[in-house]
């Protein structure tokens, strides 16, 4: 069960440079995704959120940007601090469905 | 900041014997959730519960497994005969009401609860 992937086990980027996670779905029936943030022995934290009508959300620092035809989703953090160093999960939901569809998650590490 | 508890935050048990997760979800959340992460592999959905029932549940979400809510606070997931598999982190998660009375999608998650089955 893939319907949620991110490619990407590891990610490593400077301070104040930008970090880029991605995530790919294959489920139509997803419309609205999440990110959440995890650290060691915590459980996920919720970042940000978009919905299937839209392209594009901000919040400070965290913009996700949607790319309905291509099934994609990105997490941009912008400038990165050492304190964003975690492990960043993708998910989705359909609507009516109670359930999230959770990415396998990228490390994050912002080198100081 | 209203947060989801779970306790224990570690419970060690014997294959075969019960086990008792409990969950405090957000005060004024009405849907409930469990989830599991085996070591190293994706957090998965378990059971979802709102209004004194099972909405949604997986198919990891077999007879050995059961959710209650048995009083206005707490909300527990029972593991009749453990597994050498049932070991994995345990998170509960919480969320309002959404529009038209399906659940929010923000779903907030506990600290977890490792179960390790010997």
């Amino acid at each position: 069960d893939q319907q949620v992937k991110q490619n990407s086990p590891s990610l490593s980027v400077q301070e104040g440079r930008i970090s880029i996670l991605n995530c790919d779905y294959t489920n139509s029936m997803f419309d609205y995704f999440l990110w959440y943030k995890k650290y060691p022995a915590e459980g996920p934290t919720f970042l940000i959120s978009i919905s299937s009508i839209k392209d594009k959300n901000e919040d400070g620092r965290f913009t996700v940007f949607l790319n309905k035809s291509a099934k994609h989703l990105s997490l941009h953090i912008v400038p990165s601090q050492p304190g964003d160093s975690a492990v960043y999960f993708c998910a989705a939901s359909a609507t009516g469905a109670n359930n999230l569809f959770f990415g396998t998650g990228t490390r994050l590490t912002v080198i100081p | 900041e209203p947060e989801v508890t779970q306790t224990p935050s570690h419970q060690v048990t014997q294959m075969g014997q019960e086990v008792i997760l409990r969950c405090v979800p957000i005060s004024n959340h009405l849907y409930f959730y469990w989830y599991r992460q085996i070591l190293g592999q994706k957090v998965e959905f378990l059971v979802s519960f709102y209004n004194n029932e099972i909405s949604e549940k997986s198919e990891i979400f077999d007879d050995q497994f059961s959710v209650e809510r048995p009083d206005g606070s707490n909300f527990t997931l029972k593991i009749r005969s453990t597994k050498l598999e049932d070991s994995a982190m345990y998170f509960c998660a919480s969320s309002t009401p959404g529009l038209a009375g399906v659940s929010s999608y923000e779903q907030y998650f506990g600290p977890g609860t490792r179960l390790t089955v010997t």
